[in-house]
């Protein structure tokens, strides 16, 4: 399937400290999205970085994307305790662009 | 921002009985609402694309007799889960778009989790 992998499955830092996810997925895909989900709760968009571009940044947020190793990178800079959650990437298909793939998600906890 | 909701934010119904859940676009008009399905500590699984007025386009593996999709109106989409039973407790998400063929951005509900004794 073209369910995206996500490494590391979990991820615990101190605050203050980066944090960097991956995402690999398998098929080509027009964008690639990031989204953050709080335990139990519903997801929030974070990031959108199209297939033509190779490097996004959102305030503590930079994704990374390369086409050729078909994988993405999330950093998280200057952690928080309020950034422990969930991470996805998310793709869409080639001939699709309204269906998102989730990857198996990153949970990420920041300790203050 | 776009904001949308589900109701109810979560249910217990006993197996057997039939269980819908409502997802609603607060501020925009959704032309595509998807519905996913999450295990504990698992990824999202689309269950289903509904657009409004049409019949719901089911992923493989989902059941359309089980998975009742309705998408009556530009703002709301109803799942209705029939005859449900115990394997069917899960987290169950909704999400929405303003637009169709991408690329754009989905937003999501806050859950519902439903859980079949």
């Amino acid at each position: 399937s073209q369910q995206g992998e996500e490494d590391p499955q979990a991820l615990s830092i101190q605050e203050g400290e980066n944090a960097t996810m991956n995402c690999s997925y398998k098929t080509s895909i027009n964008n690639l999205q990031w989204y953050r989900q709080n335990s139990g709760r519903g997801l929030v968009h974070l990031i959108l970085i199209r297939s033509n571009e190779r490097e996004k940044h959102s305030g503590r947020l930079r994704v990374t994307l390369d086409t050729s190793k078909k994988s993405s990178s999330l950093l998280i800079t200057a952690s928080r305790a309020a950034d422990t959650a969930s991470y996805f990437c998310a793709t869409d298909l080639p001939y699709n662009t309204d269906k998102l793939i989730f990857g198996t998600g990153t949970r990420l906890q920041v300790f203050p | 921002g776009a904001v949308v909701s589900q109701h109810p934010s979560w249910v217990i119904c006993k197996s057997g009985t039939s269980v819908k859940i409502e997802c609603r676009s607060l501020d925009f008009q959704a032309t595509t609402m998807f519905w996913y399905r999450q295990f504990p500590k698992q990824s999202l699984m689309l269950m289903a694309t509904s657009n409004e007025g049409s019949k719901a386009t089911y992923e493989q593996g989902v059941e359309k007799d089980k998975f009742l999709i309705n998408h009556a109106s530009l703002t709301l989409s109803t799942l209705t889960v029939t005859s449900a039973h115990p394997e069917d407790s899960s987290f169950y998400i909704c999400s929405a778009s303003e637009t169709s063929g991408g690329p754009y951005e989905q937003y999501f509900g806050p859950g519902t989790r439903l859980t079949v004794t």
